[in-house]
């Protein structure tokens, strides 16, 4: 069936510092992707999508691109700040109405 | 606007009582879902609707209920807790056909003793 896998964190980062979190994908079909993120102590949040191949999400600095050639997804940041210290899921939306997550990644960020 | 609310934010249960998660969402979605988290595993899918008086299971359904008797809300109902089910539960609705992605609620730390 469809799955999602990411890089396994935790990732320590300094401030400033260049964000890559890893996430790659198996479907069968053309599905829609995404990166949530879950702040300590609540629930999980949108940060971008991509609804086809070579499309690019981006919010808040973060960015990411649908690459169907090598089934990636793969999130991006130029310099990240302490804030951005959370939890990182890549997700698909299958052929049905299920959103399949990966495992997450954890980020912390150093001052 | 509130968005999606799950209700309650804690609960600890003994091993065979029966409880129900309850979740309201006031934005008419028609997707509602409820996942379970558990440490390393991501989020796993346990029931869905895709509209009200419709639900199907995910990958994780045995021990559960659900219905959809609205479409604001989705209770989850655990038949005979067991300690397997200490999780963080999480309910997240969508518009359309999740093109948009889900809302989640703030979740449900449960805990079975």
């Amino acid at each position: 069936g469809d799955s999602v896998t990411q890089m396994e964190g935790p990732v320590t980062l300094s401030e400033e510092a260049f964000l890559t979190i890893n996430c790659t994908y198996t479907a069968t079909g053309y599905p829609s992707l995404f990166w949530y993120v879950q702040y300590p102590g609540e629930g999980l949040q949108l940060l971008l999508k991509a609804t086809k191949a070579d499309d690019k999400g981006s919010n808040k600095g973060f960015e990411a691109t649908y690459r169907k050639e090598t089934t990636s997804f793969h999130l991006e940041k130029g310099s990240v700040q302490v804030s951005d210290s959370a939890v990182y899921f890549c997700a698909l939306k299958d052929s049905s109405y299920k959103l399949i997550f990966g495992s997450g990644t954890r980020l912390l960020v150093r001052p | 606007n509130a968005g999606v609310t799950q209700t309650p934010k804690f609960q600890v249960l003994k091993t065979g009582q029966s409880m129900t998660l309850q979740c309201a969402q006031d934005m008419n979605h028609e997707y509602m879902s409820w996942y379970r988290q558990d440490p390393g595993m991501g989020l796993r899918l346990i029931h869905y609707s895709v509209g009200a008086g419709i639900t199907d299971q995910g990958e994780v359904p045995n021990g559960y209920n659900v219905s959809r008797s609205t479409t604001e809300d989705f209770p989850l109902r655990l038949l005979s807790a067991a300690p397997s089910q200490t999780s963080v539960y999480f309910c997240a609705s969508s518009y359309g056909d999740l093109g948009y992605g889900y809302t989640f609620g703030s979740g449900t730390r449960l805990t079975v003793v």
